[in-house]
């Protein structure tokens, strides 16, 4: 069973940074594109960045897009997010997320597979 | 960006009831739609992909529909493990979007 496990996150001030980290394993990491996606407490569900599976092309939510990098290092499994200029709103769990239920270049972006239980962002300001 | 509309935002409904929910695009997204459903306190779960597929161990009760603009997703008669809440989403184009969420509870 696919596992994915994020860490990284924590209580920090606006206009800092924090890396993100996702340990995947029970799969080959290296074929599937990745997702993170956050969800602020008691909200909805907003995609963050996508990168494929060879890190070569990434996307980016507007909201992000200059201030976050989404990045990958196929040989250690894991999916990494680095969060620079943190406001406020960026507030929430940060979910890492395989690509699935696709085949071949559909899988990019793929839908969201098996979810990561996220870690917790919390900016204050 | 496409906006996805979720109506209505609370259904609440007996166990056995037939449940529809709805979820508009903003524009055409084919069959690009995907449903989650979340349960408090745990992660989102794919029960539906490209509007009408079931997920890997979904139950047959949960079918979805649609095309271009305007998708279902109807569970047949709810279960007790049913009352959750149900997103809507699309991948026919970047940036990728969420509706805001269906509440399903127990009348």
């Amino acid at each position: 069973q696919v596992q994915l496990v994020e860490s990284g996150g924590g209580v920090v001030q606006t206009g800092t940074s924090l890396r993100l980290s996702c340990e995947a394993s029970k799969f080959t990491f290296s074929s599937y594109a990745m997702h993170w996606v956050r969800q602020a407490p008691g909200k909805g569900l907003e995609w963050v960045a996508t990168i494929s599976f060879d890190g070569n092309d990434q996307k980016y939510a507007d909201s992000v897009k200059g201030r976050f990098t989404i990045s990958r290092d196929n040989s250690k499994n894991t999916l990494y997010l680095q969060m620079n200029s943190l406001r406020p709103e960026d507030r929430g769990i940060y979910h890492c997320i395989k690509s699935s239920h696709c085949v071949g270049d559909d899988c990019y972006p793929g839908w969201f597979g098996p979810w990561g239980q996220g870690t917790l962002v919390t900016v204050s300001s | 960006e496409i906006v996805l509309t979720q109506s209505p935002a609370t259904l609440s409904l007996s166990p056995g009831e037939r449940a529809t929910l709805s979820c508009r695009a903003s524009q055409s997204v084919s069959r690009y739609l995907a449903w989650y459903q979340q349960k408090p306190g745990q992660t989102p779960r794919l029960l539906i992909y490209d509007a009408s597929d079931r997920a890997t161990g979904i139950p047959a009760r949960f079918s979805g529909s649609g095309s271009g603009t305007d998708f279902t997703l109807t569970i047949s008669s709810l279960e007790p493990e049913d009352f959750a809440v149900y997103f809507c989403q699309q991948r026919r184009s970047w940036p990728l979007t969420f509706g805001g969420g269906t509440e399903v509870e127990i009348k």
